[in-house]
């Protein structure tokens, strides 16, 4: 595809209920990020993989939140026992060459709601 | 360790009027700096980077290391800005850090 894909665009679900997240990048970036945007709190770093080395998981808040990324391509965000705190919108981003660049290009996001 | 301040949540300014969006930042090191911008229903976007010194839908944004300011400014603001801005901060090969963002409500 042309840009960053993410599904599923709305989730709805219930409190306690583990959500799965998928991001498929831009071929050939070898950068992926996710972040969490939400009111109030503006756009929240959560894990971010480059290339072949360790991802940077500092921006997780719990450990009920977990991200692989498959053959440096597609990556999924989990998050487990989910909380209504966890609602937000969820973005995707890839770039060719890490950070250095700046230049990201999102996803257009996965909403996820917890009743 | 890496941080981006945008003071203001929402600016209101009337069409034609200046615009200024304020980014205050604090770094370890050299930083490079980015705006980015979210128009209504459109994915997130880069808007300019301060190494390119360009001036994109007439917006520029001077690095001031003094201060550690990045603000983005526009002379005469139009209606299609209004949007949701992003300061952006890295470090060479780092993530990229966000600022909170600032809505930008451009009045008729």
């Amino acid at each position: 595809g042309a840009g960053v894909s993410q599904s599923p665009s709305n989730k709805v679900t219930e409190k306690g209920k583990d959500v799965e997240l998928r991001c498929d990048p831009i071929s050939g970036h070898t950068a992926l990020y996710w972040y969490r945007q939400s009111l109030g709190q503006g756009l929240e770093f959560l894990i971010y993989f480059q290339g072949n080395s360790a991802p940077d998981k500092s921006g997780l808040p719990s450990d009920r939140f977990s991200a692989e990324r498959t053959g440096g391509s597609v990556s999924t965000l989990t998050i487990q026992r989910t909380q209504q705190e966890d609602s937000a919108v969820y973005l995707c981003a890839s770039s060719f060459s890490g950070g250095n660049t700046g230049e990201l290009f999102f996803g257009e996001g996965s909403r996820l709601t917890v009743l | 360790a890496q941080r981006v301040t945008q003071p203001e949540k929402l600016l209101s300014v009337f069409k034609g009027a200046p615009v200024e969006l304020k980014c205050n930042y604090s770094y370890s090191g050299s930083p490079e700096l980015f705006w980015y911008v979210q128009y209504s229903r459109q994915r997130l976007q880069l808007l300019l980077r301060h190494i390119s010194r360009e001036s994109i839908k007439g917006f520029t944004a001077d690095l001031n290391k003094g201060e550690t300011s990045f603000h983005l400014k526009k002379p005469f603001a139009q209606e299609e800005d209004s949007a949701m801005y992003y300061c952006a901060l890295t470090e060479y090969g780092n993530k990229l850090v966000f600022g909170a963002g600032t809505i930008l409500r451009v009045k008729s």
